[in-house]
């Protein structure tokens, strides 16, 4: 079984640009979240899917951040423009709809903004 | 979403060691994780409990679920060099949306 796929591996950018991540979860799996890794940090969620509609976003910073997950599978999650704090690593994770627990993570997206 | 204090922050063992960290809440939880995360990687399950006081081994390593369900610890026994990473607790709470995580256990062991 292939494991959630993420692209680009990094990314460098200037302050005040914009960038996008692209996120394909294991096949099946209704459920995708976005979270995000400062260094140092453990994963902060910014938003959850479930199929293509919207669980929660209460932590996305929706001034500058947005999320869509158009048919229900792949995901993109923009950044505009980009400051400096947002330097971080930026996981995607799914996992089968109606269980709890683990979730299946992608490898991530380092974003530098300078 | 809700604080999970995890600890140590870091340990620096030597191989063989047994190792134990734990991780508390104020909050009460559904389930609890243990995820290791190695550099440049996502996190990667280790073991899930679902039950208060649910003891459960993988291998090497034991957690185990507070009978409170506001804490869970993990030890992994006789560590070797490829049990370096951080270690991250993670909680589910009775919203069930998503999992909050705490700020990892920095493991390091030497040969």
């Amino acid at each position: 079984e292939a494991g959630v796929a993420q692209s680009p591996r990094y990314k460098i950018i200037e302050k005040r640009q914009s960038v996008a991540f692209w996120c394909n979860p294991i096949s099946g799996h209704a459920t995708l979240y976005w979270y995000q890794q400062i260094l140092g940090q453990g994963p902060k969620l910014l938003i959850q899917f479930q199929n293509n509609g919207v669980v929660d976003d209460s932590q996305l910073p929706k001034d500058r951040f947005s999320a869509e997950r158009l048919k229900g599978v792949d995901s993109t999650l923009k950044i505009q423009p980009a400051k400096l704090e947002d330097s971080a690593v930026y996981l995607c994770a799914s996992r089968y709809s109606g269980l709890a627990g683990g979730l299946d993570f992608g490898p991530g997206t380092r974003l530098l903004v300078l | 979403g809700q604080q999970l204090n995890q600890s140590p922050q870091s340990m620096f063992i030597q191989e063989g060691e047994d190792v134990s960290m734990n991780c508390t809440s104020s909050s009460i939880f559904n389930t609890w994780l243990w995820y290791k995360q190695e550099p440049g990687e996502g996190p990667v399950l280790l073991i899930a409990l679902y039950k208060a006081g649910e003891l459960t081994s993988n291998g090497r390593l034991t957690a185990q679920f507070g009978i409170t369900r506001k804490d869970s610890f993990l030890n992994i026994s006789a560590s070797i060099p490829s049990d370096v990473g951080i270690y991250f607790c993670a909680g589910l709470s009775n919203s069930g949306y998503a999992l909050n995580f705490g700020k990892g256990t920095s493991l390091l062991v030497t040969p």
